[in-house]
């Protein structure tokens, strides 16, 4: 069956700019976590979502991260602005519940 | 959120069993212990999962210490495919995952 896709899979910005990432779960799973990871280190928690409501965004480095999921499926990860420090693998994972869960396969963000 | 200790790389021969230590000394008493493993380019995978009994999947085997502070993931026939970072992560439920850098396990053919 479909997994947890992300899309893009890779996307380079410019300094400055803004970027969505785009996170698709299984379907029905109701919950839903970002995650930040950097190069050769583990991923690191930035968000978690059940179902609509976003109930933990303690891991977001900065109010430049902003994070949603409007109708309980589909989420958006966005970055304003970005930095050369958000250069990372932006990884989604989804479950029924709980915390243990499918990962996607991630979104590459290089910033220039 | 419980810190854990693992070796940074391990090396193993193919077909040959493998022991990956964990110490997560600072668990809570409701933490779940779970391994998850990362090939290259791609997003972690689910292993095993456990809380105080030892378990087993079709991927591996799970030992957890009597006083928990400690658990072991086993493979018992390692193969090239295996190769990955392996994580384990102690977590009491619906609050994230948290990694440390795991361990680089390295399969010789």
């Amino acid at each position: 069956g479909a997994g947890v896709s992300q899309s893009p899979r890779y996307k380079v910005a410019k300094r400055g700019q803004d970027v969505a990432l785009r996170c698709d779960p299984i379907s029905g799973h109701v919950s839903l976590f970002w995650y930040q990871q950097a190069l050769g280190q583990g991923p690191e928690f930035l968000t978690y979502f059940q179902n609509e409501a976003q109930l933990d965004k303690s891991g977001l480095p900065s109010d430049r991260f902003f994070a949603e999921r409007p109708e309980g499926s589909v989420s958006t990860l966005k970055i304003q602005r970005t930095q050369q420090e958000d250069s990372a693998v932006y990884l989604c994972a989804s479950s029924l519940v709980g915390s243990s869960g499918y990962f996607g396969p991630g979104t590459r963000l290089l910033v220039l | 959120d419980a810190k854990t200790t693992q070796p940074n790389s391990m090396e193993s021969n193919e077909e040959e069993p493998v022991h990956l230590p964990c110490n997560h000394s600072t668990i809570s008493g409701t933490d779940y212990i779970h391994w998850y493993r990362q090939l290259p380019s791609q997003g972690p995978e689910y292993v095993i999962h456990g809380l105080t009994s030892n378990v087993n999947n079709r991927m591996a085997s799970l030992a957890i210490a009597e006083d928990r502070k400690s658990s072991t993931l086993i493979l018992h026939r390692a193969t090239l495919r295996d190769a990955a970072v392996y994580y384990c992560t102690p977590s009491g439920g619906a609050d994230g995952l948290t990694f440390g850098k795991g361990t680089h396990l390295i399969i010789q053919p």
